[in-house]
């Protein structure tokens, strides 16, 4: 069963603009990692926030945890072409705050940066 | 450097056929998991490995396994092909369960 879900399903942006995807799930969390796939390649790890962080930093991603909406926001701040993939959220999470050792992946948002 | 490597990378087979896909890694993670990507449905979760000997099952375990014989190979096993397991297939390792995991870069097994 899909503990995350990625809102919207796509996203079509020009270069330079701001991207933002959101994250929702359903049960209590240990961490929540945001990966990045582009086409014909495997996942690749972008940033983990635990439950206990409000916002985290990294390069031109920033990304925030909302743990008693159950949502996370990434955003990807003067997007270029080379940002265009599909990005999904991953949960960790025994639904009582401990790690169930595995990871759970929504299904993604694919984004479109147009140069 | 370190990587996870998959092959094949492309395969083609027949319905009721045995398909082993292999996974090997150069991390020394004791954490191997396998995925299945499908439109519409993200990745899913097959089976999994804690270490040497230990294996589990995923999300979507029936039709697959997997034996870990050493640290660094995870191999899977489609025991009789089936066309519903046509899909793209994802290893990934991790130092510990729950923390970020590296990815191959798939297999894409066509079943006929």
């Amino acid at each position: 069963s899909q503990q995350g879900e990625e809102d919207p399903q796509a996203l079509s942006i020009q270069e330079g603009e701001n991207a933002t995807m959101n994250c929702s799930y359903k049960t209590s969390i240990n961490n929540l990692q945001w990966y990045r796939q582009n086409s014909g390649r495997g996942l690749v790890h972008l940033i983990l926030i635990r439950s206990n962080e409000r916002e985290k930093h990294s390069g031109r991603l920033r990304v925030t945890l909302d743990t008693s909406k159950k949502s996370s926001s990434l955003l990807i701040t003067a997007s270029r072409a080379a940002d265009t993939a599909s990005y999904f959220c991953a949960t960790d999470g025994d639904g009582s705050g401990g790690s169930n050792y595995k990871l759970t992946f929504g299904k993604g948002t694919l984004l479109t940066v147009n140069p | 450097d370190a990587e996870i490597t998959q092959s094949p990378r492309h395969k083609i087979t027949e319905t009721g056929r045995q398909v082993t896909l292999a996974c090997h890694q150069t991390w020394n993670h004791n954490n191997m998991f396998w995925y299945r990507q499908d439109l519409g449905h993200g990745l899913r979760l097959i089976h999994y490995s804690y270490g040497v000997q230990d294996t589990n099952k995923g999300e979507v375990s029936d039709g697959y396994s997997v034996s870990r014989s050493n640290t660094e190979d995870l191999p899977l096993t489609l025991e009789s092909a089936a066309s519903s397991q046509t899909s793209v297939y994802f290893c990934a390792s991790s130092a510990q369960g729950g923390q970020p995991q590296h990815f191959g870069d798939g297999t894409r097994l066509s079943i006929l």
